[in-house]
């Protein structure tokens, strides 16, 4: 039962175009979501968290729709360096009961 | 700051054999937490600590893994007998704290990993 579900991609996209992932969840009692970023054969490192109003940060943009159980990752303006793995990831934090679930990752491709 | 640091970064060994996985947290953080991933299953949380007490093990797949934190600069995982389905690359993170998605102090740090290779 995996709790967090991504397309896998890859997504192949050109230089300075914009590409969203979407990103569903189960567990309707998740309070906490963000997205993380992997780049091959590395450790995730924490792109942005996701916030019920939705967040921005340059070119990256989150969105949470808690009725749909859906968060999005929007990136304009792609670059090449932004060719890496993109984990949803969405949970609880704190207590015995605490624990974030991670996606398995969507792929996006960045080319000249 | 060094960031999280793992050892050793690369295992391969023969099924029935003992592994040791290391961790060295960020100094000051009080939780530790212990990922395996792989591409069938993604990420998932094994365990976690706080002031190296155990808090949640409930991911642990079975009692071949074991996990300890003696002090509040190192830990390790522990797999007795290894399988070839236990290959996986083994990560850990810290953060300062476990409250609060909106706290930046609550933010995870991923260590490189350790790619583990069970024959």
């Amino acid at each position: 039962r995996k709790e967090v579900e991504q397309d896998p991609g890859p997504f192949n996209v050109p230089e300075g175009a914009t590409v969203a992932f979407n990103c569903t969840y189960s567990n309707s009692a998740s309070q906490s979501f963000f997205w993380y970023r992997q780049d091959c054969r590395k450790e995730p490192k924490l792109l942005m968290s996701v916030y019920s109003s939705g967040n921005e940060d340059g070119r990256f943009t989150a969105q949470l729709n808690r009725a749909s159980q859906y968060i999005s990752l929007l990136i304009r303006d792609s670059k090449l360096s932004d060719s890496a793995t993109y984990l949803c990831v969405g949970g609880n934090y704190g207590g015995s009961q605490g624990n974030l679930i991670f996606g398995k990752g969507t792929k996006l491709s960045v080319k000249p | 700051d060094a960031g999280v640091i793992q050892s050793p970064r690369h295992e391969v060994t023969e099924m029935g054999q003992e592994v040791t996985l290391r961790c060295k947290p960020i100094s000051g953080h009080d939780y530790l937490f212990w990922y395996r991933q792989t591409m069938m299953r993604g990420l998932e949380l094994l365990i976690y600590f706080n002031n190296n007490v155990p808090i949640d093990d409930s991911g642990m797949p079975e009692d071949r893994f074991s996990a300890k934190m003696p002090n509040a600069s190192f830990s390790t995982l522990k797999i007795q007998p290894s399988e070839p389905r236990d290959s996986a690359v083994y990560f850990c993170a810290s953060s300062l704290g476990w409250g609060l998605a909106e706290f930046s102090t609550d933010t995870q740090y991923f260590g490189p990993g350790t790619r583990l290779t069970v024959l």
